[in-house]
């Protein structure tokens, strides 16, 4: 079966500038949660989306948005981007009762 | 912070020995799981214990789980050059969420 799929695999940007990175969950899946994983910080969670509806939250600025469609796709947009936002963004699929999880390669998101 | 703590946060073999990773975690838990991440890239999950279970083998590994001292071990016996990665324990609180609390990572370099 088809893995997670996160696009893009690299991302540019400028601070100030938004950015809006794709995950595609393993079919049959209803559960996405995002993580942002730096060298400081480790891997933090960011949140969690089950049937289209946020589940939970980290603690993150507003900056840091997410939503998911109604085929489980998710989507999470950094607004006025900041050099700290630089990381390896991760999403991960399962089918939504704390197990079964699959990862994506992740999007490194460099901001300049 | 609610990260897990994992020790040692580096060790090198030499193929053929076994290496120990341990973790530690601050809240009761529904499972613990162990992943690992190669050179910055997605997080392959190796292996799940629940509360209620107290050791689990897969293949090479072995995790055992005491909940009373909220810690966990992985055991990667006869190590492989391949085993070369980063290892992180996570832990999630319930069933109904996909939140997961990570630990800081052991770096193992195993040498031919």
């Amino acid at each position: 079966k088809a893995g997670v799929t996160q696009t893009p695999r690299y991302l540019i940007k400028t601070r100030g500038q938004q950015v809006t990175l794709s995950c595609s969950p393993i079919s049959g899946h209803r559960s996405v949660s995002w993580y942002q994983q730096t060298p400081g910080q480790g891997l933090q969670f960011l949140f969690e989306y089950f049937s289209e509806t946020q589940r939970n939250k980290g603690n993150f600025p507003g900056r840091f948005s997410g939503r998911q469609f109604s085929n489980s796709r998710s989507e999470m947009n950094v607004s006025t981007l900041e050099l700290g936002d630089s990381a390896l963004y991760l999403c991960a699929s399962s089918p939504g009762q704390g197990d079964g999880y699959t990862f994506g390669s992740g999007t490194r998101l460099t901001v300049v | 912070s609610q990260q897990g703590e994992e020790d040692p946060q580096a060790l090198s073999i030499q193929e053929g020995e076994n290496a120990t990773m341990n973790c530690s975690y601050k809240t009761s838990i529904n499972n613990l799981q162990w992943y690992r991440q190669n050179s910055g890239r997605g997080l392959v999950h190796l292996i799940l214990i629940r509360s209620n279970e107290r050791e689990k083998h897969s293949g090479r590994l072995r995790v055992t789980l005491d909940t009373s001292k909220k810690s966990s071990s992985l055991l990667i016996t006869a190590s492989r050059a391949a085993d070369t990665a980063s290892y992180f324990c996570a832990t999630s609180r319930s069933y109904n969420t996909d939140k997961l609390i990570f630990g800081t990572g052991t770096r193992l370099q195993v040498f031919p």
